[in-house]
């Protein structure tokens, strides 16, 4: 099972900054939180990782509790292009990924 | 970033048919690589696990006698989809990752998917 919780779906307006929200309390302290996102029928597209420090990319944020268990994917200035549907992964590096049921991101024109 | 490639992109099979789809990593070698389903409206379901050298670990659930999996290369893996029904129709999703990299770096690389429509 998945070992993430995120809303099924969320809308932001193009221009604006979109905040997707990640639980993840039982992540283990080698574990690393990973998001990706699927824009409709291709495959999933890698955006950032971290541990347990805020990351950024060119890309988008990461902000990770202190406790680590939650998180938060923030694309700063969200386009039509970023519409796709957003996954939070706990991942140890070692095995396989488990997929849960993703955000759906609207982008509103 | 390293890629992944799948091909075909799109194929369509009748009832009863075999269909293999092809995963390869371009530019680095990949020991183990993961095969995903997707039907519409879901997540990514995990098959099995393909193992270069090795018999594939599949998940509860999938049939390892129906989803064949050959990982002959350290680039390329390989799905076949036996006796194909209706009900296989989805979206073939494979993954890779790249055990050069010291970190986790980009985690693994996904191929574009192959979408399977069985008549």
């Amino acid at each position: 099972d998945a070992k993430t919780t995120q809303p099924p779906s969320m809308d932001c307006a193009e221009g604006r900054a979109a905040n997707l929200p990640c639980n993840h309390s039982t992540i283990s302290g080698n574990e690393y939180v990973y998001w990706y996102r699927q824009i409709h029928s291709q495959g999933p597209q890698y955006i950032i990782h971290g541990l347990k420090n805020n990351e950024t990319n060119e890309m988008a944020s990461l902000i990770i509790t202190e406790d680590r268990k939650s998180s938060t994917l923030i694309l700063p200035h969200a386009t039509l292009r970023d519409t796709a549907v957003y996954y939070c992964i706990v991942w140890g590096g070692d095995d396989k990924i488990i997929f849960g049921k993703g955000t759906r991101l609207h982008i509103l024109p | 970033g390293a890629v992944v490639s799948q091909h075909p992109s799109r194929v369509i099979c009748k009832s009863g048919t075999s269909v293999k789809i092809e995963c390869r990593s371009l530019d680095f070698q990949a020991t183990t690589m993961f095969w995903y389903r997707q039907f519409p409206k879901q997540s990514l379901m995990l098959m099995a696990t393909s193992n270069e050298g090795s018999k594939a670990t599949y998940e509860q659930g999938v049939e390892k006698d129906k989803f064949l999996i050959n990982h002959a290369s350290l680039t390329l893996s390989t799905l076949t989809v036996t006796s194909a029904h209706p009900e296989d129709s989805s979206f073939y999703i494979c993954s890779a990752r790249d055990y050069r990299l010291a970190g986790f770096e980009d985690g693994q690389y996904f191929g574009p998917g192959t979408r399977l429509t069985v008549t």
